[in-house]
């Protein structure tokens, strides 16, 4: 596609749920990342790959919070146990290859979590 | 701890003003800076960066300044468009870090026809 793909775009959940986010990065970028944004505030760092390979996992705010991307193309960012903390936008970026700076963002997916 | 500060939550200027969009960081590993903008229900844009090794980039309507000594960035839109109404992000990285972009929370500037 043109553009970096999220879905879905909004997400209801329950407390205690486990939810899976995806992202479709822009055919032949390398680098893929995950940020979250917080109602009234900016994107915060999550995670980024280069190709299939997790080279930053900083980001994630517990060890409910997972991402993969297998086949260094397509990512699921998993959330499991969600609580009301989580709710937020999940945003996904991806870049060419040394193009860490230079990020095309999806619309991103809309959590909220009751 | 807000690594990159932008003080100014809302700005409102008239169309074909000048509008100037500030941004502070505490941060003295950064070394690369970037604004982003964004309409509601979209991701962010990139909309222009500068090196630490530049105090000025230019692009159009475009322009930002970077004073290092006062760890200060400005991005200045010049003249102001009614499609210039969005949010806007400052972000900073440390080149070959590890950490992604910081950004700063956003100001919402709003073009007044």
């Amino acid at each position: 596609g043109a553009g970096v793909s999220q879905s879905p775009r909004y997400k209801v959940a329950k407390r205690g749920q486990d939810v899976a986010l995806r992202c479709d990065p822009i055919s032949g970028h390398v680098s893929l990342f995950w940020y979250q944004q917080a109602l009234g505030q900016g994107p915060e760092f999550l995670t980024y790959f280069q190709n299939e390979a997790q080279l930053d996992k900083s980001g994630l705010p517990s060890d409910r919070f997972f991402a993969e991307r297998p086949e260094g193309s397509v990512s699921t960012l998993k959330i499991q146990r969600t609580q009301q903390e989580d709710s937020a936008v999940y945003l996904c970026a991806s870049s060419l290859a040394g193009e860490r700076e230079k990020l095309f963002f999806g619309s991103g997916t809309q959590l909220s979590v009751l | 701890d807000q690594q990159v500060k932008q003080n100014s939550p809302s700005l409102s200027v008239q169309e074909g003003r000048i509008s100037i969009l500030n941004c502070d960081y505490t941060n003295s590993m950064f070394d690369y800076f970037l604004w982003y903008k964004k309409y509601p229900a979209e991701g962010p844009t990139f909309l222009i960066s500068i090196s630490s090794i530049k105090d000025k980039n230019e692009d159009g309507r475009f322009t930002v300044f970077l004073n290092k000594s006062a760890k200060h960035l400005s991005l200045h839109i010049v003249p102001s468009q009614p499609g210039d109404s969005a949010v806007y992000f400052c972000a900073a990285s440390v080149v070959g870090g590890a950490d992604g972009l910081t950004f700063g929370k956003g100001t919402h500037l709003i073009i007044q026809p």
